[in-house]
């Protein structure tokens, strides 16, 4: 079954400091995989998007990094700031020619919390 | 500004009463969408659009109505027959072709049922 697992579900982290969420995958085939933050009440926006071959992207203090082998993803959020309390939910696009007309997948999202 | 512009941001209907959600975008994107948003739950696809005059239901269309007569313009129509309908609802547009499919999001619109 195509699914997408974030964790954890939720983090709380005083400003300035760093910090790493995760995506693991089991969608085949596979053809990209997002990020996105949402903020309370509006909707999402795009971070990052990752094909199969890339490893790492970054957006500012946003870095993503993809390994496909082991379907695993992470967003890395470098000295964070109140602004990015957030969801951030990760997801994965399934292939145009795969039937399904580009599904996604998402998932539940990974509520973060920046304290002063 | 170019972006999807959604309305109203909240709204309250009584049950038995269909209701309209607008969407509006001026990125020229080809495909528009529907998704519903629950508490502790993934976006889902209502329906989606790929081009003017056509629509394909998603994985939660029943008791939802939808139009694509512009190219710009994507309507959603709440009717009675949807069991549960409070939830927020988000509209989105991609380009179909040639790249990722990149969405992008208006800001939402809330519906309470009361």
């Amino acid at each position: 079954k195509n699914q997408v697992e974030q964790s954890p579900q939720s983090l709380i982290i005083l400003e300035g400091k760093n910090c790493t969420l995760q995506c693991n995958y089991t969608v085949s085939p596979f053809s990209n995989l997002r990020w996105y933050k949402q903020d309370t009440g509006r909707g999402p926006v795009s971070l990052t998007i990752m094909t199969f071959s890339e490893n790492t992207k970054s957006n500012g203090r946003y870095t993503a990094t993809l390994d496909a082998d082991t379907k695993q993803s992470s967003l890395h959020i470098t000295a964070s700031q109140l602004s990015d309390s957030a969801s951030y939910i990760c997801v994965v696009s399934l292939p145009p020619w795969a039937g399904n007309n580009r599904k996604l997948i998402w998932g539940l999202g990974t509520s973060l919390a920046v304290n002063p | 500004d170019g972006g999807i512009t959604q309305s109203p941001k909240y709204l309250f209907r009584k049950e038995g009463q269909n209701v309209t959600l607008s969407c509006e975008q001026n990125l020229n994107h080809d495909a528009m969408y529907w998704y519903r948003q629950d508490p502790g739950q993934g976006l889902r696809l209502i329906y989606y659009s790929q081009i003017v005059n056509d629509f394909q239901k998603g994985d939660i269309a029943e008791g939802y109505s939808v139009s694509r007569e512009k190219k710009e313009s994507f309507p959603l129509t709440v009717t009675s027959a949807q069991k549960n309908p409070t939830a927020f609802y988000l509209c989105a547009s991609s380009m179909w072709r040639g790249n990722t499919g990149e969405l992008f999001f208006g800001e939402g619109s809330r519906l309470t049922v009361l």
